[in-house]
């Protein structure tokens, strides 16, 4: 079964300081992994996908991610946080198919501080 | 930037009774979705929709839930006999294509509350 998983709950970096959020993930065949954020009382904005092609995928608002297929990880990544990045960021996972779903992972929330 | 909308945006309903939670997805998009996250959880998957059909559902997805697109623009999720344990932020989401690598667009969610 396909699965993605976020192991910190919580993560906190100073603003200006580079920022990672882990996420590692478990699918037969090829991933199609997606990174979501989450302001308070907002939906899920999409920030980037990987497919295939470059490891290193740049998204929105400054953020990258960088897949890793021998660790099966897909960790975002950001060089210099903002105090407005702070909001709760969800890794997803999407099987092969038309109209598959996203399975999510448990979320992190990011606290940038000044 | 075009935008899934969401309507109501909480809802407070009696245990039993019916609820209809309303999505107006992007224009030129093909495919829709319902996730749910209930406080403090995860978001899950409730159901595809694509060509007036279900394309795929979750165990969650039992008998008391519908999903229907009564017209062009709307896309509707019913809960026919609502329960407690149905309490839960509500999104919608859509993609103009149903490949793997189509991102899917959510709406800022409808906040379900069952007393």
């Amino acid at each position: 079964a396909q699965s993605v998983a976020q192991p910190e709950d919580q993560v906190n970096v100073a603003e200006g300081n580079p920022l990672t959020v882990k996420c590692t993930y478990s699918v037969s065949g090829n991933p199609y992994l997606f990174w979501y954020v989450q302001y308070p009382n907002r939906g899920l904005q999409f920030l980037l996908k990987y497919i295939t092609g470059d490891n290193l995928v740049k998204g929105s608002y400054g953020f990258e991610a960088e897949f890793n297929k021998s660790q099966t990880s897909f960790h975002l990544k950001k060089p210099s946080a903002l105090v407005s990045d702070s909001a709760l960021y969800f890794c997803a996972v999407r099987f092969t198919g038309t109209a598959s779903k996203l399975t999510f992972g448990t979320g992190t929330r990011l606290q940038v501080t000044l | 930037e075009p935008e899934v909308t969401q309507t109501p945006s909480h809802q407070v309903t009696q245990m039993g009774q019916e609820v209809i939670l309303r999505c107006v997805p992007i224009s030129n998009h093909l495919y829709f979705y319902w996730y749910r996250q209930i406080l403090g959880q995860k978001v899950e998957f409730l159901v595809s929709f694509y060509n007036n059909e279900i394309s795929e559902k979750s165990e969650i997805f039992d008998d008391q839930f519908s999903v229907e697109r009564p017209d062009g623009s709307n896309f509707t999720l019913k809960i026919r006999s609502t329960k407690l344990e149905d309490s839960a932020m509500y999104f919608c989401a859509s993609s103009f294509g149903g490949g793997p690598n189509q991102p899917q667009h959510f709406g800022d969610g409808t906040r379900l509350s069952i007393l």
